[in-house]
């Protein structure tokens, strides 16, 4: 059981580039976000999807979008990258079981864009 | 506008001593709460929740109160190992429960 898969690892961009990170999962949750980690500002929402073809905003959605065509995938597009995208990003997903239901992070893209 | 917020950006602690971690928030619309674990190069995973309801609850070494007229919530390790060496951020969840809103997190040590 893979649970969430986040591609790639390791990213370095310059700016105005655009690229998509990937975030797969196969748990069949209907829940999935995208954060961002940045030191002193903890784990932010950036987008977030309640189920396929369903997608909203976080607290800091400028610069990024995101699509959710299945239930599995939910890619992340930087669409002209900025030095101040420079940062770790999480995929998540969770079920639909209630509050109590734990929510399962990917291993992380590192980006740094020059 | 953080709406939670973690005040302690690092923690040292002996090994088997207590270790307190706090969290404030300020949307009393939350009624649901979670604590995280973080390895470095690894994602967060779920450590102990509560809900608004209730003002403990206990899991092996983990307990997390609640102080809903504080806004205020704590998470203790006792005894705390090298082991539970990570940043813990808390979270919290309000209405359709879709997604999660995190605070600044805690890196803990736990020294021998």
């Amino acid at each position: 059981n893979a649970g969430v898969t986040q591609t790639p690892k390791f990213q370095v961009l310059k700016t105005g580039q655009s690229m998509t990170l990937q975030c797969a999962q196969d748990m069949n949750h209907e829940y999935m976000s995208w954060y961002r980690q940045d030191p002193g500002m903890g784990l932010r929402l950036i987008h977030y999807s309640v189920g396929a073809g369903i997608t909203d905003q976080g607290e800091v959605p400028n610069g990024y979008n995101v699509s959710r065509s299945t239930t599995e995938d939910f890619p992340l597009r930087l669409l002209s990258a900025a030095p101040s995208q420079t940062s770790v990003y999480f995929c998540a997903s969770r079920g639909t079981g209630g509050r109590s239901t734990e929510a399962f992070f990917g291993q992380g893209t590192r980006l740094t864009v020059v | 506008d953080q709406q939670v917020k973690q005040n302690s950006p690092s923690l040292s602690v002996q090994e088997g001593r207590i270790s307190i971690l706090n969290c404030d928030y300020t949307n009393s619309m939350f009624d649901y709460f979670l604590w995280y674990k973080k390895y470095p190069a690894e994602g967060p995973t779920f450590l102990i929740s509560i809900s608004s309801i209730k003002d403990k609850n206990e899991d092996g070494r983990f307990t997390v109160f609640l102080n809903k007229s504080a806004k205020h919530l704590s998470l203790h390790i006792v005894p705390s190992q090298p082991g539970d060496s990570a940043v813990y951020f808390c979270a919290a969840i309000t209405g359709t429960a879709s997604k999660l809103t995190f605070g600044t997190g805690t890196r803990l040590q736990v020294t021998l």
